[in-house]
């Protein structure tokens, strides 16, 4: 079973509207929590990273939570934009350990 | 920073064939990681190599499968001989350090195997 479970599978959203991605995970201890933005053909780029100490992280219109007590973690996507249309993908770090968590990544569709 | 490298970025074989994917880690970086990724299964590590040492290659899927790194700036992946499961996109990224610290990737090759 994958330690990494990401909700929805894909979504489709209107220019200017706000979106909400699901990260669900297992792993246990962790060190930190990544979300990774992959555009197609492209290969994934670091959005936020946080520490299993750390509540909230923004990095411009993306701003991703972490709630280490549930084990959930969430990307808002604030006033999308076409260029916002990729995947999303949730990736767990545990200590000490160079073998990450990969999700199977939430992949956003925004229409104009 | 070029970021890193991957050729080719496309790949058409047909099923017998040996492939060769190429890498260019980032300038300094110690770690080299190379992933697959699918539909089905998501991202998958295959091997990682520190300092131009394979460390882990626990994700290698089967002999048929291997690496190199013959120097700081240049890693091969091979397939030989190539089969049609083995269709999907590869990816290399690598980091300064191997715990908790940002991976970067390159383009990945798109490979399809007829």
């Amino acid at each position: 079973k994958n330690q990494v479970e990401q909700s929805p599978q894909s979504l489709i959203i209107l220019e200017g509207k706000n979106c909400t991605l699901q990260c669900n995970y297992t792993v246990s201890p962790f060190s930190n929590l990544r979300w990774y933005k992959q555009d197609t053909g492209r290969g994934p780029v670091s959005l936020t990273i946080m520490t299993f100490s750390e509540n909230t992280k923004s990095n411009g219109r993306y701003t991703a939570t972490l709630d280490a007590d549930t084990k959930q973690s969430s990307l808002h996507i604030t006033a999308s934009q076409l260029s916002d249309s990729a995947s999303y993908i949730c990736v767990v770090s545990p200590p000490n350990d160079y073998k990450l968590s990969f999700g199977a990544g939430t992949t956003v569709t925004v229409r104009a | 920073d070029a970021g890193v490298i991957q050729s080719p970025r496309h790949e058409v074989t047909e099923m017998g064939q040996e492939v060769t994917l190429r890498c260019k880690p980032i300038s300094g970086h110690d770690y080299l990681f190379w992933y697959r990724q699918t539909m089905m299964r998501g991202l998958e590590l295959l091997i990682y190599f520190n300092n131009n040492v394979p460390i882990d290659d626990s994700g290698m899927p089967e002999d048929r499968f291997s690496a190199k790194m013959p120097n700081a700036s240049f890693s091969t992946l091979k397939i030989q001989p190539s089969e049609p499961r083995d269709s999907a996109v590869y990816f290399c990224a690598s980091s300064f350090f191997v715990h908790e610290e940002t991976q970067y990737f390159g383009p990945g090759t798109r490979l399809l195997v007829l």
